[in-house]
Protein backbone atom coordinates (compact mmCIF):
# COMPACT_ATOMS: atom_id res chain seq x y z
CA UNK A 1 0.00 0.00 0.00
CA UNK A 2 1.05 3.54 -1.10
CA UNK A 3 -0.76 5.33 1.66
CA UNK A 4 -1.69 9.04 1.02
CA UNK A 5 0.36 10.58 -1.88
CA UNK A 6 0.95 13.99 -2.54
CA UNK A 7 2.16 15.92 -5.78
CA UNK A 8 3.64 18.28 -6.23
CA UNK A 9 6.57 17.82 -3.54
CA UNK A 10 7.66 21.55 -4.10
CA UNK A 11 6.14 24.34 -6.34
CA UNK A 12 6.33 27.94 -7.01
CA UNK A 13 4.36 30.23 -8.13
CA UNK A 14 3.70 34.10 -9.04
CA UNK A 15 1.27 36.10 -7.74
CA UNK A 16 -2.06 35.32 -8.89
CA UNK A 17 -1.74 32.06 -10.81
CA UNK A 18 -3.48 29.03 -9.87
CA UNK A 19 -2.88 25.53 -9.13
CA UNK A 20 -4.11 21.99 -7.57
CA UNK A 21 -2.52 20.15 -5.63
CA UNK A 22 -3.42 16.76 -6.06
CA UNK A 23 -3.94 13.80 -3.02
CA UNK A 24 -4.43 10.15 -3.05
CA UNK A 25 -5.07 7.71 -0.71
CA UNK A 26 -5.46 3.80 -1.40
CA UNK A 27 -6.74 2.77 2.45
CA UNK A 28 -10.73 3.12 1.42
CA UNK A 29 -10.93 6.00 4.09
CA UNK A 30 -14.09 7.82 3.91
CA UNK A 31 -12.41 10.68 5.85
CA UNK A 32 -9.90 13.26 4.01
CA UNK A 33 -8.72 16.53 5.46
CA UNK A 34 -6.42 18.81 4.05
CA UNK A 35 -4.42 21.05 5.73
CA UNK A 36 -1.62 23.91 5.87
CA UNK A 37 1.42 24.07 8.77
CA UNK A 38 3.09 27.54 9.13
CA UNK A 39 6.69 28.10 10.63
CA UNK A 40 6.06 27.44 14.17
CA UNK A 41 2.17 26.68 14.21
CA UNK A 42 0.12 24.60 14.48
CA UNK A 43 -1.39 22.74 11.74
CA UNK A 44 -4.82 24.16 10.46
CA UNK A 45 -7.64 22.43 8.61
CA UNK A 46 -8.37 24.37 5.16
CA UNK A 47 -11.41 21.43 3.99
CA UNK A 48 -12.17 17.92 4.84
CA UNK A 49 -14.83 15.24 3.26
CA UNK A 50 -16.22 12.50 4.94
CA UNK A 51 -17.00 10.88 1.99
CA UNK A 52 -17.46 10.72 -1.92
CA UNK A 53 -19.08 13.73 -2.93
CA UNK A 54 -19.53 15.40 0.46
CA UNK A 55 -17.13 18.42 1.85
CA UNK A 56 -17.00 20.91 4.02
CA UNK A 57 -14.93 23.67 4.86
CA UNK A 58 -12.28 23.61 8.02
CA UNK A 59 -10.68 26.94 10.01
CA UNK A 60 -8.94 28.82 7.09
CA UNK A 61 -10.91 27.98 3.49
CA UNK A 62 -10.73 31.12 2.21
CA UNK A 63 -8.39 31.39 -1.31
CA UNK A 64 -9.21 27.53 -1.31
CA UNK A 65 -11.82 25.35 -3.15
CA UNK A 66 -11.79 21.26 -2.99
CA UNK A 67 -13.63 18.39 -4.92
CA UNK A 68 -14.46 14.19 -3.91
CA UNK A 69 -15.76 12.66 -6.74
CA UNK A 70 -13.85 9.58 -5.44
CA UNK A 71 -12.89 7.71 -2.41
CA UNK A 72 -9.27 7.66 -3.61
CA UNK A 73 -8.97 11.22 -4.65
CA UNK A 74 -9.77 14.54 -3.01
CA UNK A 75 -8.04 17.57 -4.87
CA UNK A 76 -7.24 21.01 -3.65
CA UNK A 77 -7.31 24.28 -5.90
CA UNK A 78 -5.59 27.21 -5.06
CA UNK A 79 -7.20 29.97 -7.27
CA UNK A 80 -5.24 33.83 -7.36
CA UNK A 81 -2.40 32.57 -5.55
CA UNK A 82 -1.33 34.84 -2.75
CA UNK A 83 1.93 35.55 -0.68
CA UNK A 84 -0.21 34.48 2.49
CA UNK A 85 -0.31 30.76 0.90
CA UNK A 86 2.93 30.53 1.20
CA UNK A 87 3.06 27.16 3.50
CA UNK A 88 3.26 23.04 3.75
CA UNK A 89 0.51 21.50 2.89
CA UNK A 90 -0.67 18.03 3.87
CA UNK A 91 -2.76 15.66 2.91
CA UNK A 92 -4.24 13.04 5.14
CA UNK A 93 -7.37 10.46 5.67
CA UNK A 94 -9.03 8.17 8.49
CA UNK A 95 -11.19 5.62 8.91
CA UNK A 96 -13.09 7.07 11.27
CA UNK A 97 -14.18 10.63 12.10
CA UNK A 98 -11.14 13.40 12.66
CA UNK A 99 -11.31 13.29 16.11
CA UNK A 100 -11.24 9.80 17.42
CA UNK A 101 -9.55 8.35 14.40
CA UNK A 102 -5.78 7.97 13.63
CA UNK A 103 -5.10 10.10 10.74
CA UNK A 104 -2.66 9.10 8.11
CA UNK A 105 -0.54 11.67 6.46
CA UNK A 106 0.66 12.58 2.96
CA UNK A 107 4.33 13.93 2.86
CA UNK A 108 3.24 17.40 1.97
CA UNK A 109 3.50 19.77 -0.64
CA UNK A 110 5.88 22.60 -0.41
CA UNK A 111 4.22 26.19 -1.74
CA UNK A 112 6.01 29.58 -2.14
CA UNK A 113 4.55 32.36 -3.54
CA UNK A 114 6.12 35.05 -4.52
CA UNK B 1 -12.05 29.91 22.58
CA UNK B 2 -10.37 26.88 21.87
CA UNK B 3 -6.54 26.41 22.47
CA UNK B 4 -3.87 23.83 23.21
CA UNK B 5 -0.60 25.03 24.56
CA UNK B 6 2.60 23.14 24.64
CA UNK B 7 6.14 24.34 24.89
CA UNK B 8 8.03 25.71 22.15
CA UNK B 9 11.53 23.73 22.45
CA UNK B 10 12.60 21.43 24.75
CA UNK B 11 16.26 19.71 25.00
CA UNK B 12 17.21 16.30 26.26
CA UNK B 13 20.44 14.03 26.83
CA UNK B 14 20.79 10.84 25.32
CA UNK B 15 19.14 8.18 27.31
CA UNK B 16 17.29 10.56 29.65
CA UNK B 17 14.03 10.80 30.41
CA UNK B 18 11.53 13.63 29.11
CA UNK B 19 8.17 14.61 29.79
CA UNK B 20 6.55 16.85 26.93
CA UNK B 21 2.86 18.73 28.54
CA UNK B 22 -0.05 19.67 26.55
CA UNK B 23 -2.72 22.02 28.16
CA UNK B 24 -6.15 22.27 25.94
CA UNK B 25 -9.31 23.79 25.90
CA UNK B 26 -11.64 22.90 23.65
CA UNK B 27 -15.05 22.68 22.76
CA UNK B 28 -15.70 19.16 22.55
CA UNK B 29 -13.39 16.31 23.57
CA UNK B 30 -13.05 13.02 22.00
CA UNK B 31 -9.82 12.25 23.13
CA UNK B 32 -6.02 13.62 22.93
CA UNK B 33 -3.54 12.55 20.11
CA UNK B 34 -0.10 12.77 20.50
CA UNK B 35 1.98 12.70 16.54
CA UNK B 36 5.62 13.11 16.10
CA UNK B 37 7.02 15.18 13.16
CA UNK B 38 10.46 14.73 12.10
CA UNK B 39 11.89 17.92 10.31
CA UNK B 40 10.70 18.29 6.63
CA UNK B 41 8.26 15.42 7.11
CA UNK B 42 4.67 14.79 7.69
CA UNK B 43 3.38 13.76 10.94
CA UNK B 44 2.52 10.19 11.91
CA UNK B 45 0.55 8.74 15.27
CA UNK B 46 2.16 7.88 18.27
CA UNK B 47 -0.83 7.62 20.62
CA UNK B 48 -4.68 8.28 21.68
CA UNK B 49 -6.10 9.05 25.23
CA UNK B 50 -9.98 8.91 26.02
CA UNK B 51 -9.85 7.68 29.33
CA UNK B 52 -8.14 9.68 32.46
CA UNK B 53 -5.07 7.99 33.03
CA UNK B 54 -1.21 6.64 31.84
CA UNK B 55 -1.22 4.21 28.62
CA UNK B 56 2.51 3.11 28.10
CA UNK B 57 3.63 2.00 24.50
CA UNK B 58 7.30 0.79 24.46
CA UNK B 59 9.34 3.94 25.18
CA UNK B 60 6.82 6.23 24.90
CA UNK B 61 4.15 6.96 27.36
CA UNK B 62 1.19 9.24 27.37
CA UNK B 63 -1.50 10.52 30.39
CA UNK B 64 -4.30 12.32 30.31
CA UNK B 65 -6.49 14.19 32.99
CA UNK B 66 -9.76 15.26 31.43
CA UNK B 67 -11.12 17.02 34.57
CA UNK B 68 -7.71 18.97 34.14
CA UNK B 69 -7.84 19.74 30.44
CA UNK B 70 -3.82 18.22 30.70
CA UNK B 71 -2.22 15.60 28.97
CA UNK B 72 1.88 14.84 28.93
CA UNK B 73 4.04 12.68 26.84
CA UNK B 74 6.37 10.76 28.12
CA UNK B 75 9.47 9.61 26.54
CA UNK B 76 12.24 6.80 28.10
CA UNK B 77 15.76 5.92 27.18
CA UNK B 78 15.93 9.03 24.47
CA UNK B 79 17.76 8.06 21.43
CA UNK B 80 19.08 10.78 18.70
CA UNK B 81 16.39 9.67 16.29
CA UNK B 82 13.95 11.05 18.97
CA UNK B 83 14.84 14.31 18.04
CA UNK B 84 11.98 16.05 16.25
CA UNK B 85 8.36 18.20 16.86
CA UNK B 86 5.51 15.93 19.14
CA UNK B 87 2.15 17.84 18.29
CA UNK B 88 -0.59 17.32 20.44
CA UNK B 89 -4.33 17.63 19.10
CA UNK B 90 -8.04 17.62 20.36
CA UNK B 91 -11.31 17.63 19.01
CA UNK B 92 -12.05 20.88 17.55
CA UNK B 93 -15.86 22.42 16.61
CA UNK B 94 -17.05 19.37 15.42
CA UNK B 95 -16.15 15.44 15.48
CA UNK B 96 -14.40 15.81 12.04
CA UNK B 97 -12.13 18.37 12.89
CA UNK B 98 -9.18 18.39 15.17
CA UNK B 99 -7.25 21.45 16.80
CA UNK B 100 -3.22 21.14 16.77
CA UNK B 101 -0.70 22.67 19.24
CA UNK B 102 1.77 24.46 17.15
CA UNK B 103 4.37 21.35 18.70
CA UNK B 104 7.26 21.05 21.02
CA UNK B 105 10.71 20.56 19.33
CA UNK B 106 12.98 18.66 20.99
CA UNK B 107 16.25 18.31 20.82
CA UNK B 108 18.38 15.63 21.94
CA UNK B 109 21.86 16.08 23.05
CA UNK B 110 24.42 13.18 23.37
Amino acid sequence: NAGVTQTPKFRILKIGQSMTLQCTQDMNHNYMYWYRQDPGMGLKLIYYSVGAGITDKGEVPNGYNVSRSTTEDFPLRLELAAPSQTSVYFCASSYSAGSSGEQYFGPGTRLTVT
Amino acid sequence: GQNIDQPTEMTATEGAIVQINCTYQTSGFNGLFWYQQHAGEAPTFLSYNVLDGLEEKGRFSSFLSRSKGYSYLLLKELQMKDSASYLCASEGDSNYQLIWGAGTKLIIKP
